[in-house]
């Protein structure tokens, strides 16, 4: 099992629909999650970050989580087709805290 | 100029060449980490290390080696370069709670 989970995607949603990304984590002591966007060949960019259980709102951005479930989300409003891009689910803490970034869904937002 | 920087940005090298990565970051951050990153796999760690003193294997160590020659610089060696670590590979750094990603390196072993 990996340690974090994600669907590769892609996922297609049309110019302002909501757009879900989810994913899951094996380390039940895991700390911190983040959300990183990746545009095709590109670095990654950190874009949300969540700690507690429950919703975080930044903008167009809502990260949710639920620790009991090992489960992380990220809701995208308004969907532009600037949000193209791979979106890199990250968890850090547990016995090591080292960071550790799941395989990455691919957004198509169509316009 | 940048937070975070990569030396070089393009390499092409040969099987069984030595070669070195080197990643500079102007953050102050202890936390830094290699990473490489393939189509459909996604980032991988590499190393990882949380002070001068502190260095990790991740989860694909193998064939690569590190040197944390201060808090601001983490260079990424691969001793004998083989064609399967064609890759891009990106370093990072962290405070613990956000993390900052260099530009990348595009490694290609022919």
């Amino acid at each position: 099992q990996k340690e974090v989970e994600q669907n590769s995607g892609p996922l297609s949603v049309p110019e302002g629909a909501i757009a879900s990304l989810n994913c899951t984590y094996s380390d039940r002591g895991s700390q911190s999650f983040f959300w990183y966007r990746q545009y095709s060949g590109k670095s990654p960019e950190l874009i949300m970050f969540i700690y507690s259980n429950g919703d975080k709102e930044d903008g167009r951005f809502t990260a949710q989580l639920n620790k009991a479930s090992q489960y992380v989300s990220l809701l995208i409003r308004d969907s532009q087709p600037s949000d193209s891009a791979t979106y890199l689910c990250a968890v850090t803490g547990g016995a090591t805290n080292k960071l550790i970034f799941g395989t990455g869904t691919l957004l198509a937002v169509q316009p | 100029d940048a937070d975070v920087t990569q030396t070089p940005r393009n390499r092409i090298t040969k099987t069984g060449k030595r070669i070195m990565l080197e990643c500079s970051q102007t953050k102050g951050h202890d936390r830094m980490y290699w990473y490489r990153q393939d189509p459909g796999l996604g980032l991988r760690l590499i190393y990882y290390s949380f002070d001068v003193k502190d260095i990790n294997k991740g989860e694909i160590s193998d064939g690569y080696s590190v040197s944390r020659q201060a808090q601001a610089k983490f260079s990424l060696s691969l001793e004998s370069a083989i064609p399967n670590q064609t890759a891009l590979y990106f370093c990072a750094t962290s405070d613990g709670t956000r993390g900052y990603f260099g530009p990348g390196t595009r490694l290609t072993v022919t």
